[in-house]
């Protein structure tokens, strides 16, 4: 099956820098790569996800690129805030299972 | 956003009691998830359906079982459980037209302790 690393495992920036997230994955023919975000207690939300025939999407603030080649994906926020702060998700899909990477404990510093 | 109910959203018991935890939609998603998920361990996929009585295991099925005999019910049993069985459990829905494991629309959670 699918394995996906995450790195860090926590991060703390100051607000209004950027922060970056990294997921390698392992089968070369997992073909979409989704984002979540949870905030304490409450359930994963979507953030923003690519599919394997693109090189990167941005969504304001938010963007994420993928290198097929070296199988890893990245998620970088912009200008920081507070608000952002929570734990995110990278995830790999293959054959209808969506494996998920360990999460990153992001905190945004005021 | 997608309705999805589960059902109970805490529960308490002990080693060796049967358990079943309840996910409802109201979306007529054709996909559903059972996740559980453990510090250090993100979220790890137990069971999925792709359809009424078609189901499949996920990475760490050992202990439970699954039911669908409705589109919109999808229910996650342990048959008997352990502490290690302790866990936040998810259901979650397929919100996409392409295919199976692509936006997925979580439930509240579940928070069982088994003692």
């Amino acid at each position: 099956g699918e394995n996906v690393e995450q790195h860090p495992s926590t991060l703390s920036v100051q607000e209004g820098d950027s922060a970056v997230i990294k997921c390698t994955y392992s089968d070369s023919a997992s073909n979409y790569f989704p984002w979540y975000k949870q905030e304490l207690g409450k359930r994963p939300q979507l953030i923003i996800d690519i599919r394997s025939n693109v090189g990167e999407k941005k969504d304001q603030r938010i963007a994420v690129t993928l290198n097929k080649t070296a199988k890893h994906f990245s998620l970088h926020i912009t200008e920081t805030q507070p608000e952002d702060s929570a734990v995110y998700f990278c995830a790999a899909s293959l054959a209808r299972q969506l494996t998920f990477g360990s999460g990153t404990q992001l905190t945004v510093l005021p | 956003d997608a309705g999805i109910t589960q059902s109970p959203r805490h529960k308490v018991t002990e080693t060796g009691t049967p358990v079943t935890l309840r996910c409802h939609q109201t979306e007529n998603h054709r996909y559903m998830y059972w996740y559980r998920q453990d510090p250090g361990h993100g979220l790890r996929l137990i069971h999925y359906s792709y359809g009424v009585k078609d189901t499949d295991k996920g990475e760490v099925s050992d202990g439970y079982s699954v039911s669908r005999s409705k589109t919109e019910d999808f229910l996650l049993t342990l048959e008997s459980a352990t502490s290690s069985q302790t866990s936040v459990y998810f259901c979650a829905i397929s919100e996409s037209i392409q295919g199976a494991g692509e936006k997925l629309f979580f439930g509240s959670g579940t928070q069982l302790s088994v003692l």
